[in-house]
């Protein structure tokens, strides 16, 4: 079985610029959420996606947008980045349907803007 | 105020103690309770779930959730230093896919 794996492990960027990051939903998994983890802070929910539709959205605004894939892996894009979106970005996996206390997350994207 | 409130730690404690990490919540529409364990530059891992109300254990870790109090614990006996790491609560009403998290208490087990 494989993990949930995320790409770049690290990236840095300017303030104004604009960043993908990738997810590979763990084998089986058709759900993807996205988090935002803020040094010494929790991860807040930023979106889901389920059959590559937007499923329920956090508190973000559309500058931070996703798109799930056929093969149920996932990207974030976030445009104009600002200072304050520097964080560690999580994504987790799950199966709709499936028990609803379970996703596995990936180890995360560690995104710095300055 | 935040949904969810974690006590902030950090905690520090010696080999063998017992752990006691605890958060409050507002929304009582919350049925999935869950613990994560966060080590530094990871990902967060499941470590425990209660549906609803109760208690559940897992050799040395013992979940508990009060709805009318709107409190959840999570109990570590025979604390090792394998446990230090940041503990996270985090709770849903609807798949845990959406969930709302505490904002960790860092735990650091003494040998």
């Amino acid at each position: 079985e494989t993990g949930v794996t995320q790409s770049p492990t690290h990236l840095i960027k300017t303030r104004g610029q604009q960043v993908t990051l990738r997810c590979s939903s763990q084998s089986g998994h058709n759900t993807v959420s996205w988090y935002q983890q803020a040094l010494g802070q929790g991860p807040q929910f930023i979106f889901q996606y389920y059959r590559e539709e937007e499923n329920g959205r956090g508190n973000f605004p559309p500058r931070f947008s996703g798109l799930q894939f056929p093969n149920y892996s996932s990207e974030l894009n976030v445009n104009a980045l600002e200072l304050d979106d520097s964080a560690l970005y999580l994504c987790a996996s799950s199966l709709a349907g499936g028990p609803g206390y379970e996703q596995y997350f990936g180890p995360g994207t560690r995104l710095t803007v300055t | 105020q935040k949904e969810v409130e974690q006590d902030p730690g950090p905690l520090s404690v010696p080999e063998g103690a017992i752990v006691s990490l605890n958060c409050t919540y507002s929304n009582s529409a919350f049925q999935y309770f869950m613990w994560y364990r966060q080590y530094s530059r990871k990902g967060p891992e499941l470590l425990m779930y209660t549906y609803s109300s109760g208690n559940k254990e897992d050799g040395r870790f013992t979940a508990q959730v009060d709805k009318s109090s709107k409190y959840i614990s999570l109990f570590i006996r025979d604390s090792q230093p394998s446990d230090s790491a940041t503990y996270l609560c985090a709770m849903s009403y609807t798949n845990a896919g959406k969930s709302t998290f505490g904002d960790g208490t860092t735990l650091t087990v003494k040998p």
